[in-house]
């Protein structure tokens, strides 16, 4: 099984919400990322997680708040969104967050619109 | 800084014709890079991955080559198809042993 799965598809939030959004992968991969995508540009790193311990923070402001309960989930919790905030929110996994030896598996997105 | 250039956002080519897309990179030495195809809304989809020491990597119709004096990866579809139309991204370790940065991608357009 190669896949990446998130939860929910689509996300519509007012800015005093709070949510949560999911991912799973039953890979076995060590590795666990959250990016944030706007229309027409790169995804954007924001979180890693190593063997369930965050290990990158790309100074993402403080209502993001990631979570990983274990080795295959990985939750990134909103609170008191923007709405520069709406963006596609995607998930990934790797064997390693070591280099571009190992390739990335994306799960298909949470589109996020915050009002 | 550390940059990566995908040499046009947009790139239009007639069917059958092969499709070249070019990734540039400056002031850094990646071990790897590597390809991904992205369709609209959905998460990047990994096409080939190619060593510091390899010139060349294939898989059907994609070739990918790394020119490591020149600093760039170009990667081509030969035979290229409608369903070929999508977002092309290259993504490069910046420093040895940290997680893959990409560049801003080329939506490429096969027209019929």
């Amino acid at each position: 099984d190669t896949e990446v799965t998130q939860t929910p598809k689509h996300l519509v939030m007012g800015m005093t919400n709070k949510k949560s959004l999911k991912c799973e992968q039953h890979m076995g991969h060590r590795a666990m990322y959250w990016y944030k995508q706007k229309a027409k540009k790169p995804p954007e790193l924001m979180f890693v997680y190593s063997y369930e311990k965050l290990s990158i923070n790309e100074s993402v402001p403080s209502r993001f708040s990631p979570e990983c309960p274990n080795s295959s989930l990985l939750n990134l919790h909103l609170h008191a969104l923007q709405p520069e905030d709406s963006a596609l929110y995607l998930c990934a996994s790797s064997q390693s967050t070591s280099g571009g030896a190992y390739t990335q598996y994306f799960g298909p997105g949470t589109r996020l619109t915050v009002l | 800084s550390q940059k990566i250039e995908q040499n046009s956002e947009a790139l239009n080519i007639q069917e059958g014709k092969t499709a070249t897309l070019t990734c540039n990179y400056t002031n850094y030495s990646p071990a790897y890079l590597q390809w991904y195809r992205q369709d609209p809304g959905r998460g990047p989809v990994f096409l080939l991955l190619i060593r510091e020491n390899e010139k060349e990597k294939r898989k059907e119709r994609l070739k990918v080559t790394f020119d490591t004096t020149l600093k760039q990866s170009l990667f081509h579809i030969t035979a290229s198809q409608p369903a070929d139309s999508a977002t092309y991204l290259c993504a490069l370790d910046i420093k040895r042993n940290t997680p893959l940065v990409f560049g801003k991608g080329t939506r490429l357009s096969v027209i019929a």
